[in-house]
């Protein structure tokens, strides 16, 4: 049972350029969530995916980001024209709803982004 | 609205034992639990689903109380492997998204 995996690890860009990060949820999973880290604080969520409906949005994600999940499997996270303050470790997670048992989210090992 | 953690911080002896506690102004359907390492992704430990429901996990337990809105961890016999960020997280109504505490660091010595 591979987990979730997300690509690239670490990318570092200059400021104003656009970056996607990629993930790969666990295959039975049908919800994926995009969060955001930022040192020192707790996971922030982004957006949530059911199969390859965005169906929640967060306040924080400005007009900058998008994210799909073209065909409800993988998905990308797109940040156009970078700012530092968007430097944090962006974390992908996916579930899958059992009513006896919840819905346990489990996550990537994100994406650490550095803007310079 | 993010529950709340406490305490922010705690270090332990080796074998010693720990109690982190989270608490929400909202109404509570599940709590759940995770242990991040410095530069990993969060690790889920446990979820609880019902009021006064307990868990546990080796020497990690967790309590709920939908009364009282809170969760507490329980660290027993505390191992060098314990030592993280402790985050709980809360699930809305819908499901469908988990908003999470601010951590609580934990931090077992020798």
């Amino acid at each position: 049972d591979t987990g979730v995996s997300q690509d690239p690890r670490h990318k570092i860009t200059k400021r104003g350029q656009n970056v996607t990060f990629r993930c790969d949820p666990i295959s039975e999973h049908n919800r994926l969530y995009w969060y955001r880290q930022t040192l020192g604080q707790g996971p922030e969520f982004l957006t949530y995916f059911q199969n390859e409906a965005q169906l929640e949005k967060s306040r924080l994600l400005s007009d900058r980001f998008s994210a799909e999940r073209p065909k409800g499997s993988f998905s990308t996270l797109e940040i156009q024209r970078t700012e530092q303050g968007d430097s944090a470790m962006y974390l992908c997670a996916s579930s899958y709803k059992i009513r006896t048992t919840g819905n346990t989210i489990y996550f990537g090992e994100g994406s650490w982004l550095t803007v310079v | 609205q993010q529950p709340v953690q406490s305490p922010q911080a705690v270090i332990l002896r080796e074998g010693e034992d720990a109690v982190i506690n989270c608490s929400s102004s909202k109404a509570l359907y599940s709590v759940h639990w995770y242990r991040q390492k410095h530069g990993e992704a969060p690790v889920f430990l446990m979820i609880l689903l019902k009021g006064g429901e307990q868990k546990g996990h080796d020497k990690i337990s967790a309590s709920f109380n939908e009364k009282k809105q809170q969760s507490s961890l329980y660290l027993t016999a505390s191992q060098l492997s314990y030592s993280g960020t402790y985050f709980c997280g809360t699930l809305n109504n819908a499901g469908n998204m988990l908003t999470f505490g601010g951590g609580t660091r934990l931090m077992v010595k020798p």
